[in-house]
């Protein structure tokens, strides 16, 4: 079965420090996988997408990295501000499949 | 352009009613989704279209319905509403493109509560 697995949970950091979420996959065949960030309230903003041959791509200060023969992702924030709090969500997609895998989101919270 | 809207933006439903959530878009993309999202889960794929008269069923599509008429609209139907309904509604399209340029966009959601 696909699965989808985000680590942590929940994250609270002070303004301007760095954090790095965590995402652990099952999906197979691989396609791509997607990080997308969820304002309270609001529907997913894509932050970054990846195929099997890139293992890093920057989207200002968000930078994820995949290690697909690990199955692993990563999403790190640099230099957090306030108006980084929200719902980060990875999303893994099967080749050949319009069914996206998304994990449950890391709720991450910056305080000033 | 608007992007991808969704209406009504609230909703209370009474057990055994129907309704249909309204999702449109301005952006000529072929493709367009309904997902819910319940709380603390991840979004789950209720219906998908890849152009206008064609629709397939996600991961739960059980009580719902779709109808792709027209490229810019994909309405969703609940026809007999249950409590297990009260979700958020997502609907998202994404241009027919090569991965690299395949972002989907999203609404901002219907909350429907069934009671």
């Amino acid at each position: 079965k696909n699965q989808v697995e985000q680590s942590p949970q929940s994250l609270i950091i002070l303004e301007g420090k760095n954090c790095t979420l965590q995402c652990n996959y099952t999906v197979s065949p691989f396609s791509n996988l997607r990080w997308y960030k969820q304002d309270t309230g609001r529907g997913p903003v894509s932050l970054t997408i990846m195929t099997f041959s890139e293992n890093t791509k920057s989207n200002g200060r968000y930078t994820a990295t995949l290690d697909a023969d690990t199955k692993q992702s990563s999403l790190h924030i640099t230099a957090s501000q306030l108006s980084d709090s929200a719902s980060y969500i990875c999303v893994v997609v099967s080749g050949g499949s319009y069914i996206p895998t998304f994990g449950r989101g890391t709720s991450l919270i910056v305080h000033p | 352009n608007a992007g991808v809207t969704q209406t009504p933006k609230f909703r209370i439903l009474k057990i055994g009613q129907s309704m249909t959530l309204q999702c449109a878009q301005d952006m000529n993309h072929n493709y367009m989704y309904w997902y819910r999202q319940d709380p603390g889960m991840g979004l789950k794929l209720i219906y998908y279209s890849v152009g206008a008269g064609i629709t397939d069923k996600g991961e739960v599509p059980n009580g719902y319905n779709v109808s792709r008429s027209t490229t810019e609209d994909f309405p969703l139907r609940l026809e007999l509403a249950a409590p297990s309904q009260t979700s958020v509604y997502f609907c998202a399209s994404r241009a027919e493109a090569g991965v690299s340029t395949d972002t989907q966009y999203f609404g901002p959601g219907t909350r429907l509560t069934v009671l």
